[in-house]
């Protein structure tokens, strides 16, 4: 079955600091979503980026579907940025079947 | 709109056991999937329901097992409880075809001794 990668697998940072995650994926899919988990364990949808980039205040992301990887851009981190972030990405065409990757954990301190 | 709803929130429970969890899907939502993240881990594809049948599976055995009902709620249930079955289960909703506008519940911590 397809393989999800994410990397870093932790991140720390300090408030006000940039970073950028990373998702790779081992098939084309036709969906892929980023989600954050916070420490209660409730799930977020951040993106649906299938492909291109879309930005969402401080948060951006970019999908290369024909290189099969995404990118999450976080800037000016906040301590409420603090979770782990999963990829998600759906094969077949309307299968709702999500299959998440292995989690970057990132924790930001003031 | 109280979103996706989750019942129990945690959970105790010893090996050999049976265990029903419920979930109450998004207003207007009509498919329910479940998913079990262990400790550490992505959550996992369990099943999915739609129009009260299961859609599809993933690699579980059959002591996992479900049901909707025509108000598209759903119960997952689990017989002979093992130890790693400990986990979050998650259940997600969304219009049918529509993975993109998944909302996820709250979960149920399952823990089991």
């Amino acid at each position: 079955g397809i393989q999800v990668e994410q990397s870093p697998p932790d991140l720390i940072l300090q408030e006000g600091a940039n970073s950028t995650l990373r998702c790779n994926f081992s098939d084309s899919v036709n969906n892929l979503q980023w989600f954050h988990q916070n420490p209660w364990g409730q799930l977020i949808n951040l993106f649906y980026i299938p492909s291109g980039t879309k930005q969402n205040g401080r948060l951006s992301a970019t999908t290369v579907a024909t290189e099969r990887y995404s990118l999450l851009y976080i800037s000016s981190s906040q301590t409420t940025d603090s979770g782990v972030y999963f990829c998600a990405v759906e094969q077949g065409y309307n299968t709702d079947k999500l299959i998440f990757g292995t989690g970057t954990r990132l924790q930001v301190f003031p | 709109d109280a979103g996706v709803t989750q019942s129990p929130t945690h959970l105790i429970k010893t090996r050999g056991q049976q265990v029903t969890l419920r979930c109450s899907p998004k207003s207007g939502h009509d498919t329910v999937s479940w998913y079990q993240q262990a400790l550490g881990q992505g959550p996992q594809f369990i099943f999915q329901y739609y129009e009260e049948e299961e859609r599809q599976r993933g690699n579980f055995p059959d002591r996992f097992s479900g049901h909707q009902f025509p108000n598209y709620s759903s119960e997952l249930n689990v017989n002979a409880l093992l130890l790693g079955d400990s986990a979050l289960y998650l259940c997600a909703s969304s219009p049918a075809g529509e993975a993109e506008t998944q909302y996820f519940g709250p979960g149920t911590r399952l823990l089991v001794l």
